[in-house]
């Protein structure tokens, strides 16, 4: 069955600190793989993906994630925490082929940022 | 230009009320979504328009009606909703289906 899992239901990190939030997904090929971030009260927005190419992508707000394949993985990371990316995080994967593109999603990871 | 906007920020309805959530994008976008959000929740999809389209209803119960007038604009028809209706109502865009999904801010609905 197609899923993704965010082991982590919520985190808590010191501003500055270093941040990696886990992304396993399960499926039957190499998909399209998102980050989406959601302050609260607020909509989607998208801070990087995932199609092709080079493993390690760059996104925005100083995010990047890395795709391994053999790990079924796709984490992020940011290497110093600010108190304004306190939100939800949702990790979602996509065929890259096919009629029914839909997203499947993981639960979200909710992260909370102390001063 | 990556944006989705969805009129109106809040809505408050009773069970017996009609109304409608806009949805608008200007990307030339030909894939537009709705989704329905819980909170602390993922985004639970709803319908897919593919080149204004319906190409995709997930079981949505009738109360929910969507319309595509044209290619930016998306609506979503309510009507006789229940209290478990309440969410966050959320478009999205992609340039066609399966690329990457552009989100509105949302609809927060509370149905009484």
């Amino acid at each position: 069955a197609q899923s993704v899992t965010q082991p982590d239901i919520h985190i808590t990190v010191s501003e500055g600190a270093s941040l990696e939030l886990r992304c396993n997904y399960s499926y039957g090929a190499t998909p399209y793989l998102f980050w989406y971030v959601q302050s609260p009260g607020q909509g989607l927005q998208l801070l990087l993906k995932y199609f092709s190419g080079d493993t390690l992508v760059q996104g925005i707000k100083g995010f990047e994630a890395e795709f391994k394949r053999s790990q079924s993985s796709f984490n992020l990371r940011k290497p110093s925490v600010h108190w304004s990316d306190a939100a939800e995080y949702f990790c979602a994967v996509g065929p890259n082929a096919g009629n029914n593109r839909k997203l499947i999603w993981g639960l979200g990871t909710s992260l909370a940022v102390n001063p | 230009d990556t944006e989705v906007t969805q009129t109106p920020k809040h809505l408050v309805m009773g069970m017996t009320n009609k109304k409608s959530l806009k949805c608008e994008q200007h990307m030339g976008h030909r894939a537009m979504y709705w989704y329905k959000q819980k909170a602390k929740k993922p985004p639970e999809l709803m319908f897919v328009y593919s080149y204004e389209k319906l190409s995709i209803n997930e079981s949505v119960p009738s109360r929910f009606s969507p319309e595509c007038p044209n290619s930016s604009l998306l609506n979503l028809h309510l009507h006789a909703l229940q209290p478990e209706d309440s969410a966050l109502y959320l478009c999205a865009s992609s340039q066609v289906p399966g690329e990457t999904q552009y989100f509105g801010p949302g609809t927060r609905l509370l149905v009484l």
